[in-house]
């Protein structure tokens, strides 16, 4: 089983491009979420989907939109990339109360 | 408002020096306490999961337990290869939030 498969694995934007990150899970979970790390910060929550068809705001939604295309797939958009959005990116997947498996990241940074 | 608090940020051990990593949690909504280690430049990798209050899970050098308000883990001598981050979460149903943390170095 791959589990939780993020792509790309690393990114570089210029400040205003657009990008999507891809984040695909082959374990049958309802719940998807999207977290942002930053040095110090922990995970952070962007957004998350309990299930497919629904989507909610996290701790810090600003400037990111998702889109759960699938029972399998959980993308995160970036509209306009800021610096400010410079971090490591993890996808990760659960069943409801239960543990949560993530992937292994992606590296973005705007310039 | 949902909140996970770590401590300390930072902790650096002598091999074999038994110390404990800290998680306080907001209490309402709770639907599980996770503990997760990280190594440098992958994703958490799950370690325990512990449901109530009381409750305790064992695994190698680590122990997690848990009262109403707070989650420990205990790390019982030791080695350079448990040096990482922890990571303490709160599951809701749905919603899954995180503390900021703790790296831990340990020393040979």
């Amino acid at each position: 089983n791959a589990g939780v498969t993020q792509t790309p694995k690393f990114q570089v934007l210029k400040t205003g491009q657009s990008m999507t990150l891809q984040c695909a899970q082959d374990m049958n979970h309802n719940s998807m979420y999207w977290y942002r790390q930053d040095p110090g910060m922990g995970l952070r929550l962007i957004y998350y989907s309990a299930s497919e068809g629904t989507t909610d705001k996290g701790e810090v939604p600003n400037g990111y939109n998702v889109s759960r295309l699938n029972k399998r797939e959980f993308s995160l958009r970036l509209e306009s990339a800021a610096p400010s959005q410079t971090s490591v990116y993890f996808c990760a997947s659960r069943t409801p109360n239960t543990e949560a498996f993530f992937g292994q990241g992606t590296r973005l940074t705007v310039v | 408002e949902d909140q996970v608090t770590q401590s300390p940020e930072a902790l650096r051990l002598q091999e074999g020096e038994s110390s404990s990593l800290n998680c306080s949690y907001t209490v309402s909504g709770l639907r599980g306490l996770f503990w997760y280690r990280q190594d440098p430049g992958k994703g958490p990798e799950f370690l325990f999961t512990l449901y109530s209050a009381g409750e305790e899970k064992e695994k190698e050098r680590l122990k997690a337990t848990l009262t109403k308000k707070e989650s420990f883990l205990h790390i019982t001598a030791p080695k350079p290869e448990d040096s990482a981050t922890y990571l303490c979460g709160k599951g809701g149903t749905y919603k899954y939030i995180f503390g900021t943390g703790t790296r831990l170095k340990v020393l040979a």
